[in-house]
């Protein structure tokens, strides 16, 4: 009955690869958001997605790119890995008209060699 | 732009003793504020939010927080730390609607 979970919960490859992380949310949300948190423990958004727009932190590179197959799911695909993408990663979700209820997954942890 | 801090990076307490952990924030208005925990290795469980009405918020696990617009600071408060207690503890704003802003963590000790 996990309300926002996550995949795999620690994901640890070679710069250069690319790779996917999971996310699915079973609470009806219609939004759905990736932070990232860094090696000091700071917390930014990436990304928030809905079915009608993506809205993207300018400071975060294209290497990085949701993708949503249905309203329950957004996977955070990253493109040429680097050192720097070495991070916990939380997906969350939240009502399109309640943003500020948000429901987080329990993070991704990537580690970049 | 929006901003948060949290002064304190590293707090030990004894188990037993009361704790105050402190957040201040940087915006024009007074936007939604949040109080996060981060237990080792888990996502983040929401502890209390204030939206309007009484300063005082009371929420789960026993803690509370008080929003003091002079001083733009959302306080959290716990009488007595119990040793499951120690985590991190993020202050987040939002202002209404928009994306969280999240400060950069208070991490807790708590010593037998």
């Amino acid at each position: 009955d996990t309300a926002v979970s996550q995949t795999p919960k620690y994901l640890v490859t070679q710069m250069g690869n690319d790779k996917s992380i999971k996310c699915e949310q079973n609470l009806g949300h219609d939004t759905m958001y990736w932070y990232k948190q860094d090696s000091k423990k700071f917390l930014k958004i990436m990304f928030s997605y809905n079915n009608k727009e993506l809205i993207i932190n300018e400071t975060v590179p294209n290497r990085f790119s949701p993708k949503s197959p249905d309203k329950a799911h957004l996977n955070l695909h990253i493109n040429s890995l680097e050192l720097g993408d070495s991070a916990v990663y939380f997906c969350a979700s939240s009502p399109a008209d309640r943003r500020n209820e948000q429901f987080f997954g329990p993070g991704t942890r990537l580690t970049v060699l | 732009a929006q901003s948060v801090t949290q002064p304190d990076i590293h707090i030990t307490v004894s188990e037993g003793a009361s704790l105050e952990l402190r957040c201040n924030y940087s915006y024009g208005a007074t936007p939604y504020l949040f109080w996060y925990v981060q237990s080792p290795g888990q996502g983040l469980q929401l502890l209390l939010k204030y939206f309007s009405g009484d300063t005082l918020v009371q929420g789960i696990k026993g803690f509370e927080a008080e929003f003091k617009r002079s001083q733009s600071s959302f306080n959290l408060r716990k009488p007595s730390v119990h040793w499951s207690d120690a985590a991190e503890y993020f202050c987040a704003v939002n202002n209404y609607g928009q994306n969280f802003v999240f400060g950069p963590g208070t991490r807790l000790s708590v010593l037998p």
